[in-house]
């Protein structure tokens, strides 16, 4: 089976660093996902990291450590826009998502 | 290329009737997965599917069931259909050996009254 676990809610303010942790522990590990959900919208991809280390994408960068069973998502720099919820998925074949964490940005 | 096409986007239903929620893919993917979002929840894995004649359940299957005779199609299928699943239901698929993304329909809202 898999476990999963995300904060559930964050703060932060505009032009702020926000990281968002995700555990997991899973069977047939390939790569974790994250993707960002606006409300009422399908999910968008953000990042699939299969190696360890940090992967930067612009604003948004994503950490994996294997042996840790441990990943976070780096979001600098926040907008307005980037008040969503934030999913991490460990890729095995099923794909099981967390509960994902609702990150709420203010002015 | 239109990617995950679902089918309908909205439906309402009554207690105890069927229906099925259509998914199409036309990016060659293997994997392809049902999930359901509840108001202010997270995605909960329904069925998924590795290829055409193979499916398997996920974390809640119970009242759904699914099919895969074909590499593009992958039908969701709700029997008797009760109030606990009013939801919407997203279809996704991906190919694992390329670039990791799972590509997403626009979901359905279905409401059971």
């Amino acid at each position: 089976g898999q476990n999963i676990d995300q904060p559930t809610e964050m703060t932060a303010t505009e032009g702020a660093i926000v990281q968002i942790n995700c555990t997991y522990q899973t069977s047939g590990f390939n790569g974790l996902f994250w993707y960002q959900q606006h409300a009422g919208e399908a999910p968008t991809f953000l990042s699939y990291n299969v190696l360890d280390g940090l992967e930067e994408k612009g604003r948004f960068s994503s950490f994996l450590s294997r042996s840790k069973g441990y990943s976070y998502l780096l979001l600098k720099e926040l907008q307005m826009k980037d008040s969503a919820s934030y999913l991490c998925a460990p890729s095995g074949t099923a794909l099981i998502f967390g509960k994902g964490t609702t990150l709420s940005v203010s002015s | 290329n239109a990617g995950v096409t679902q089918t309908p986007k909205f439906r309402i239903l009554k207690i105890g009737q069927s229906m099925t929620l259509q998914c199409t893919q036309d990016m060659n993917h293997n994997y392809m997965y049902w999930y359901r979002q509840d108001p202010g929840m997270g995605l909960k894995l329904i069925y998924y599917s590795v290829g055409a004649g193979i499916t398997d359940k996920g974390e809640v299957p119970n009242g759904y069931n699914v099919s895969r005779s074909t590499t593009e199609d992958f039908p969701l299928r709700l029997e008797l259909a009760a109030p606990s699943q009013t939801s919407v239901y997203f279809c996704a698929s991906i190919n694992l050996a390329g670039s990791g993304e799972l590509f997403f329909g626009e979901g359905s809202r279905l409401t059971v009254l």
